[in-house]
């Protein structure tokens, strides 16, 4: 099993860019969240799904889309790119949210 | 709300001293408790966890942490730090959903 994987690695964007932020897992966990990471802060949960086709928002999801048409994968949409969404974007899977959460590798974005 | 306070930004341990690092949480009703533990460049991985039952949990890596609902506390001990231990240490609580600390990083003196 590959886990929770997580695509591209690093990405640069201008301000007013969009972009997706790919996740994936192959567990058939039905439980995935979208979380974000910045210095002193610890990790801010954006987006979460309890199955596919439903979604619900977290501590900070202004600025970011997702959706969940199929249980393997979880998109998190930047629709236009702002410096303060510089940050390491962290996907996680897990069987429920009462679940241990398994967590991808991480993406570092950076805005310009 | 639910809300985590990790007291300590960075702690300096001798390698082989014991380790306790604080985590206090503020939650309505009886709260889920995790402790997750990030390498350097790493995703999160999970060290234990505390749903209900005996209140001592035992975890991963020769780590535990005893929940206190008194003191609103989840602490993490280890008895003998090692050198690869070094990391930062996460305490997490939920149940609607995750809610992080700021984390504790550790850092191991030979």
């Amino acid at each position: 099993n590959a886990g929770v994987t997580q695509t591209p690695k690093f990405q640069v964007l201008k301000t007013g860019q969009s972009m997706t932020l790919q996740c994936a897992q192959d567990m058939n966990h039905e439980y995935m969240s979208w979380y974000r990471q910045d210095p002193g802060m610890g990790l801010r949960l954006i987006h979460y799904s309890v199955g596919a086709g439903i979604t619900d928002q977290g501590e900070v999801p202004n600025g970011y889309n997702v959706s969940r048409s199929t249980t393997e994968d979880f998109p998190l949409r930047l629709l236009s790119a702002a410096p303060s969404q510089t940050s390491v974007y962290f996907c996680a899977s897990s069987y429920s949210r009462y679940d241990e959460q398994f967590f991808g590798p991480g993406t570092r974005l950076t805005v310009l | 709300a639910q809300s985590v306070t990790q007291p300590d930004i960075h702690i300096t341990v001798s390698e082989g001293a014991s380790l306790e690092l604080r985590c206090n949480y503020s939650y309505g009703a009886t709260p889920y408790l995790f402790w997750y533990v990030q390498s350097p460049g790493q995703g999160l991985q999970l060290l234990l966890k505390y749903f209900s039952g005996d209140t001592l949990v035992q975890g991963i890596k020769g780590f535990e942490a005893e929940f206190k609902r008194s003191q609103s506390s989840f602490n993490l001990r280890k008895p003998s730090v090692h050198w690869s231990d070094a990391a930062e240490y996460f305490c997490a609580v939920g149940p609607k959903f995750l809610r992080f600390g700021a984390g504790t990083r550790l850092t191991v003196k030979p």
